[in-house]
């Protein structure tokens, strides 16, 4: 059984750099095909893809914010990290990170983590 | 403003059939799998549909998925009142200046009422 969890800040200052981390069980990112993704939702608002990492250590960045997120993954924890820099309060939303399994199934995101919501005040 | 659009809204009553459209373009949907996803609030999506019309092991075959040219839909049939739920569409969005800022693009989301 696939499972994820986010785990980071609940609160953070603007200009800060918010750490988040995906803790995984049931797969291993040095599979083939495999990768774990980033996404987030802003209350009320559509989700959005900020980042992801394969088994490879390829990494791609969702464009608009690719110049503050670095995403890594620590395959002997089961672990992927997202960092993202200079936050500002438009970043305040709920955190996912989900699993690429790849191979058929390609780019779906088929389990995802509960999510984690991140506040950016002052 | 996602490249995908989808209406923000759609309604139905129990046991009509309903469908989500998605637009795109040649460097998204056209050449590129459509991923839908349900969410229902307060909780994380649920992949519903793969490679344009692929049902994952769980999803009742009532929701089934279809792509035509830079378009593509989600239908709903024996609509039920647990369907009550925001839809994503989602699909690859290639960058063809530079293949390596290609990614993962959503829809901005349907709102499904149940009536």
């Amino acid at each position: 059984q696939i499972t994820l969890k986010e785990s980071g800040p609940t609160l953070v200052k603007p200009t800060q750099t918010l750490t988040l981390t995906c803790t995984f069980s049931g797969f291993s990112l040095s599979t083939s095909g495999v990768g774990v993704a980033w996404i987030r939702q802003p209350p009320g608002k559509a989700l959005e893809w900020l980042a992801l990492i394969y088994w490879s250590d390829y990494k791609r960045y969702s464009l608009s914010l690719k110049s503050r997120l670095t995403i890594t993954k620590d395959t002997s924890k089961n672990q992927v990290v997202l960092t993202m820099t200079n936050v500002d309060p438009v970043d305040t939303a709920t955190y996912y990170c989900a699993h690429r399994p790849g191979q058929h199934m390609d780019d779906a995101f088929d389990i995802w983590g509960q999510g984690t919501m991140v506040t950016v005040s002052s | 403003q996602s490249v995908l659009t989808q209406p923000p809204s759609a309604s139905g009553t129990p046991g009509q059939r309903v469908t989500i459209s998605c637009s795109g373009s040649s460097s998204n949907i056209g050449n590129n799998y459509v991923y839908w996803y349900q969410q229902v609030p307060g909780t994380a999506p649920k992949l519903l549909i793969y490679r344009n019309n692929q049902r994952p092991s769980g999803v009742p075959d009532r929701f089934s998925g279809s792509k035509s040219g830079n378009s593509a839909s989600l239908a709903i049939s024996g609509l039920r009142s647990e369907d009550e739920a925001n839809y994503y569409c989602k699909t690859w969005d290639d960058n063809l200046s530079d293949g390596s800022l290609s990614g993962p693009v959503f829809g901005g989301g349907t709102k499904l009422t149940v009536l």
